[in-house]
Order: C-alpha cells, then sequence, then structure tokens
C-alpha cells in the first residue's frame, strides 16, 4: 500500500534554531500534502495545505514565516520551522493525498516529535 | 463550515465484547466522504474504514463495521470481538469537497480493551 516516510521522527534543537521536517511518498505521487500539528492527547490540528509547485495555503493563525512549507516534486514537502521556541514543541504529522487513490484515504506519515530547548 | 463532534471521550470494552463509537458531523454538501482513522500508541494514523455518502450501505472492513445516518449526519463505529490491539485512539474524519479536500477531524475517543 501507500507509505509516506517521515524523518526526523525525533528531534531536539536548542531555541532559535530552525528545523527541517521531510515527507516523502514512497510509491505514489502525492498531489497534495497536509501539515498537521498535535498536541499531547488532543486532535490534529490542520496548519497548512501544499500542492506541488504551488505556494502552500495556511490555516488561520498558523504564522506562514515560521513555518515554511516546500512541495517541490510530488513524492517530497518539507516542513521548516525557523527560529523555534519552546512553545513550538509539538507532535508534527504529515499526510499525503494520492492522485488515484486519494478517495480511499490519505497517507499518514509515522510523525515528528519536536522538542526545543 | 464543517464540524465533527465524538461525544465520548473514552469508551473501555471488554476483549472480545463489541463496543460503539459515535461521531456526528455538521455539513451544508450533499456528496461527501467519511473516515475513522485509529492512532495507536505508536502515534501513527491508519485508515480503519472510509464511507462515501452517496452509498446507502454501510461500509464493513473486517470486524469493522460503520452505521451510517445521513439524514442524522451521524457515523459511529462498531468494533466486533474486540481485540487488545484495537486499544488506540479513534479520530472520525469529514472530507471537505472541492479546494484542498482536506480532512477535518473529530477530538478523538480514547478506547481501552480490557483483557
Amino acid at each position: 500500500g501507500a507509505v509516506v516516510s517521515q524523518h526526523p521522527s525525533r528531534v531536539i534543537c536548542k531555541s532559535g534554531t530552525s528545523v527541517k521536517i521531510e515527507c516523502r511518498s514512497l510509491d505514489f505521487q502525492a498531489t497534495t500534502m497536509f501539515w498537521y500539528r498535535q498536541f499531547p492527547k488532543q486532535s490534529l490540528m490542520l496548519m497548512a495545505t501544499s500542492n506541488e509547485g504551488s505556494k502552500a495555503t495556511y490555516e488561520q493563525g498558523v504564522e506562514k514565516d515560521k513555518f515554511l512549507i516546500n512541495h517541490a516534486s510530488l513524492t517530497l514537502s518539507t516542513l521548516t520551522v525557523t527560529s523555534a521556541h519552546p512553545e513550538d514543541s509539538s507532535f508534527y504529522i504529515c499526510s499525503a493525498r494520492d492522485l488515484i487513490w486519494g478517495n480511499y484515504g490519505y497517507t499518514f506519515g509515522s510523525g515528528t516529535r519536536l522538542t526545543v530547548v | 463550515a464543517q464540524t465533527v463532534t465524538q461525544s465520548q471521550p473514552e469508551m473501555s470494552v471488554q476483549e472480545a465484547e463489541t463496543v460503539t463509537l459515535s461521531c456526528t458531523y455538521d455539513t451544508s454538501e450533499s456528496d461527501y466522504y467519511l473516515f475513522w482513522y485509529k492512532q495507536p500508541p505508536s502515534r501513527q494514523m491508519i485508515l480503519v474504514i472510509r464511507q462515501e455518502a452517496y452509498k446507502q450501505q454501510n461500509a464493513t472492513e473486517n470486524r469493522f463495521s460503520v452505521n451510517f445516518q445521513k439524514a442524522a449526519k451521524s457515523f459511529s463505529l462498531k468494533i466486533s470481538d474486540s481485540q487488545l490491539g484495537d486499544a488506540a485512539m479513534y479520530f472520525c474524519a469529514y472530507r471537505t469537497q472541492g479546494g484542498s479536500e482536506k480532512l477535518v477531524f473529530g477530538k478523538g475517543t480514547k478506547l481501552t480493551v480490557n483483557p
């Protein structure tokens, strides 16, 4: 089945530095990639939607200059947390929509636990 | 905007028994998709089952089935013969039509399976 590889699974960074999270669709073309943030014991909160070759669309309240999203190819999307602060510590998950099988449910990456110290 | 409501923050079931998780949603669209996702402690989101709104027949996947009541905007998940591996957070999701076709999630139900 469709697989989305998300890396790194865990990352610890110092306050003020930037962190890049990658999501790759391994066996399908991801026309659309969704980026979520999940706080402990809470639901997934959509941060932004990106389509290959286009600028990402951010949800209300999400700082686009802080959370940079790039979707340069049909198999790779990245989320860069710039100038990270402790409040950015969270679990980040990507989800890809397959051009052909998208109606069958979106495929999720395994998530990245970001800790900013 | 569409909303998804899961009114049961936590549920528990005995192994081998049946449990039903509730989900309601609000939408003005006539055609849409509904999903149940499972998130075990590993936090990997796993698709459990999906339902197309235009289909009257309830979806079934092995021990998992749904009760889709379109008029009532209800989409409950029934897990039969519960297994220890079913313990997880369960999220109901609605897929918007047009535009980005993003998923709108409920707040989730934590399912505990007791041996």
